[in-house]
């Protein structure tokens, strides 16, 4: 069965002070890796995707990262705008055109001014 | 603006009741999908529909049901028999895409 794991649950940082957060995953034949961000009583808005591992992408202060069992979302001198829970999620290989989508149970992320 | 509408953002309902969520989506995706998403679990995929008149369980399909009569909507019923409403319900489509989301209905039952 395939697994997403996420850590920390929850974290707090000062303005300015990078950290990572990140994404462990077990499943068959990933066809991609997905990043979102949610904010409180919105929908996940799009991020990242990643397709195979040492790939990176950057957009802003964020930066995700990809090896064969985890992946990483670094963020860089974070302001309180990035406050929001961060979603991971993996995308396995199916037949039938369905290829199932598991989601991790978030990060939430706290930048404190 | 190409998106995906939820109404309402919020409902309330009597235990017993069925009732309604919107899903209404305007990117010309083939595929549409309802999650639920409660505190500390990943989203659940409910139902899901890669094309019109047609449509899939997901992995906690009981107690709901769906239609596809149009490629532009996905409604939902919550049906009086699950047994924990009380969740919030996100939609989303898919094309040549990661899944897009609506922004939700915050659906209570008392």
């Amino acid at each position: 069965e395939d697994q997403v794991t996420q850590s920390p649950e929850a974290l707090r940082l000062q303005e300015g002070e990078s950290s990572s957060l990140n994404c462990s995953y077990t499943v068959s034949g990933l066809r991609g890796l997905f990043w979102y961000r949610q904010d409180p009583g919105k929908g996940p808005e799009f991020l990242f995707t990643l397709y195979s591992a040492g790939e990176e992408k950057e957009k802003e202060r964020l930066k995700a990262t990809l090896t064969k069992k985890e992946s990483f979302l670094h963020i860089t001198a974070p302001k309180p705008e990035d406050s929001a829970t961060y979603l991971c999620a993996v995308q396995a290989g199916g037949s039938g055109g369905y290829q199932k989508v598991t989601f991790g149970t978030g990060t939430k992320l706290q930048v404190i001014p | 603006d190409g998106g995906i509408t939820q109404s309402p953002k919020y409902l309330f309902r009597k235990e017993g009741q069925n009732v309604t969520l919107s899903c209404e989506q305007n990117l010309n995706h083939d595929a549409m999908y309802w999650y639920r998403q409660d505190p500390g679990q990943g989203l659940r995929l409910i139902y899901y529909s890669q094309i019109v008149n047609d449509f899939q369980k997901g992995d906690i399909a009981e107690g709901y049901s769906v239609s596809r009569e149009k490629k532009e909507s996905f409604p939902l019923t919550v049906t009086s028999a699950q047994k924990n409403p009380t969740a919030f319900y996100l939609c989303a489509s898919k094309g040549n895409s990661p899944l897009h989301f609506g922004n939700g209905t915050r659906l209570t039952v008392t």
